[in-house]
């Protein structure tokens, strides 16, 4: 059964501030990944979709890898401003076991 | 990106009476929506798989005549919680799936999810 973990759980930067989030899967078979990010009280918003035959994807300040074989995914957010701050989560689209998410990473960017 | 809207965005109700949530996808046709539920400060819990035109397929633990699920059209889902509980009071959570052709379920789009509150 596949298993999402995302590290940090929480995270506190200085503006300005590039930083990485990390998302780890166990099952490498798998259709796509997904990056979301979600506001207090709120539903989630898409930001970046990589299927599993694309390596990255990249939307304005945020660029997102996928390795497959490890199991793994970065979010790279560069130059972090205080509306960035938000919970981060990933989720992998399964081999027959739909998305798949992981618990997020509580993000703060302090101005 | 997909729109995807989600009604009523708060609602209050009385121990013992039903709260209808729907879910729509406003730009494109969604044949797969999902439910969730989302505890404070946790990650979401799927709750349910809703496909257009068949029944809606529950995550163990979940009851079925409880949340009661529909998706007439390939627009629209609905959440009935019937005869709703305090303990059923809980951020609820839409999203539906856009395909693109690929394999996978699709792209997910969520709605902007649904605070109960049963008194």
């Amino acid at each position: 059964k596949q298993e999402v973990t995302q590290i940090p759980a929480a995270l506190s930067v200085p503006e300005g501030e590039n930083l990485v989030l990390n998302c780890s899967f166990t099952d490498s078979a798998i259709y796509n990944l997904q990056w979301f990010r979600q506001d207090p009280g709120k539903g989630l918003t898409s930001l970046l979709l990589i299927q599993s035959s694309q390596r990255e994807q990249t939307s304005g300040r945020l660029n997102a890898s996928l390795d497959k074989s490890s199991g793994r995914s970065t979010l790279y957010i560069a130059a972090s401003q205080p509306g960035d701050s938000a919970t981060y989560l990933c989720a992998v689209d399964n081999y027959g076991q739909n998305f798949v998410f992981g618990p997020g990473t509580r993000l703060s960017v302090l101005p | 990106g997909a729109v995807v809207s989600q009604h009523p965005s708060r609602v209050i109700c009385k121990s013992g009476t039903s709260v209808k949530i729907e879910c729509r996808s406003l730009d494109f046709q969604a044949t797969t929506m999902f439910w969730y539920r989302q505890f404070p400060k946790q990650s979401l819990m799927l709750m349910a798989t809703s496909n257009e035109g068949s029944k809606a397929t529950y995550e163990q633990g979940v009851e079925k005549d409880k949340f009661l699920i529909n998706h007439a059209s390939l627009t629209l889902s609905t959440l009935t919680v019937t005869s709703a509980h305090p303990e059923d009071s809980s951020f609820y959570i839409c999203s539906a799936a856009r395909t693109s052709g690929s394999f996978g379920t699709g792209e997910l789009f969520f709605g902007e999810g649904s605070r109960l509150t049963v008194l």
